[in-house]
Order: C-alpha cells, then structure tokens, then sequence
C-alpha cells in the first residue's frame, strides 16, 4: 500500500521569507501528486496537480509554486510569504479508487 | 454555489446513531469518499462508493447513495465519543483532472 511522507510537520516563518514544503510516496509508481491547502476551520482547496514528471497544473491564482523534479517527489514552494499563506498543506496521492493523504503541514507564517 | 455541500455542525449523544447528510452536484462524479479529521490531524480515508452502488457498509459504517437526488449520507452506528471529528464529504468525477472536490466538513461532537 501507498505510504505518504511530508515534511516538515509543522513550520512558522515570517512574513516575505520563502518556502519548502517537500512530498514524497513510496509503494507505488507514476501516481498523480496534489497539494492540499485547508485555511482554518474550512475544507479543503486544491492547489497544485500532477500526472508525471515535470507536469504541474495550478488550480488557483497563488503565490505558491509546486515542482515535481522525481516520479514520487513532489515540491510546493513560494519566493515570499504572505500571511494568507497560512494553513495545513497535504499531499496527496491517487492511484486509482482511493486518494492517499500525507500526514500534513501546519504552516504559520506572522 | 458549492460543488459539494455539507452541513457544518452535528451532536449526538454517546450511544446513538449519527447521520452526516452530503449533497454533490456533478452527475459525472465517480467515486464518492468520506474522510475524517481528528484535531491537529490529516485527513484519515473511512470509506468510498462507486457511483453505480446504492449502499456500501463496514462494521458500524453505512453509505447511502440517492444518485437521483446526488445525495450522500454517513451513518456512524453506536457513536463514541473518539468518532467526535470532522467529516469530509468528496467526489472525484468522470473528467478532467481526477482531483478530490471536498466539502467544507460537518464537526460531529458525541456527548457522554
């Protein structure tokens, strides 16, 4: 079965400085990788997807960027921080039927 | 409007049944999923139905799918007070880019 490491787990950064958040699967090959954003007390909104290597698709107009450099490596990063940028960040995988969360990314930033 | 609509907020009494009620609004979607999320945590996969099924059920879990009316229910039997979280309802749909739609959560607080 899939497994869905994200780090780190929690993050807090200043307003302006930039951003890493690193994804990684193991257990299987050649998933689709998305990057997850749940604001505080809300749902969930899909920010990036992906279908391969090097293939990113932006669901919304962001200051973050994603980069999948590896088949089972998948990045989300901004230059500068905004405070809106603050939220928990999943990574998820699908392989077929079933959408595979990592344990998450709590990021504040002030 | 939303895709995926939930309402926000459940109680129920340790003991009892809870009922977490989902309407969609795509005809397209495929397969429809509920998820959990504890305080602090991601989100833990409970369930899914395919589109073409009425009823799926696991030990104290029923999915009802009404495809007519695209509404989707959770039924918790014999709730505790560790099924107190958030549910997600979430479809992916038939087309396109095979990402998960959620709802905005139902909070289910079991009281003892």
């Amino acid at each position: 079965s899939q497994t869905i490491h994200q780090w780190p787990a929690t993050l807090v950064q200043p307003v302006g400085s930039p951003l890493s958040l690193e994804c990684t699967v193991e257990g299987t090959s050649n998933p689709n990788l998305y990057w997850y954003r749940q604001a505080a007390g809300r749902g969930l909104q899909l920010l990036f997807y992906s279908v391969g290597i090097g293939q990113i698709s932006s669901e919304v107009p962001q200051n973050l960027s994603a980069s999948r450099p590896q088949d089972r490596q998948f990045i989300l990063s901004s230059k500068k921080l905004l405070l809106s940028d603050s939220g928990f960040y999943l990574c998820a995988c699908f392989p077929f039927g079933e959408q595979f969360f990592g344990p998450g990314t709590r990021l504040t930033v002030l | 409007g939303e895709d995926v609509e939930q309402s926000l907020f459940l109680s129920v009494r340790e003991g009892d049944s809870s009922v977490i009620n989902c309407t969609y609004t795509d005809s397209s979607s495929t397969y429809l999923y509920w998820y959990k999320q504890e305080p602090g945590a991601g989100l833990q996969l409970l369930t899914y139905i395919f589109s073409n099924m009425d009823m799926k059920q696991d030990q104290r879990l029923t999915v009802l799918l009404n495809k007519k009316d695209k509404h989707l229910s959770l039924r918790i039997a014999d709730t505790q007070t560790g099924d107190s979280a958030i549910y997600f309802c979430a479809e992916i749909r038939r087309t396109g880019r095979r990402a998960l739609t959620f709802g905005s959560g139902t909070r289910l607080q079991v009281q003892p």
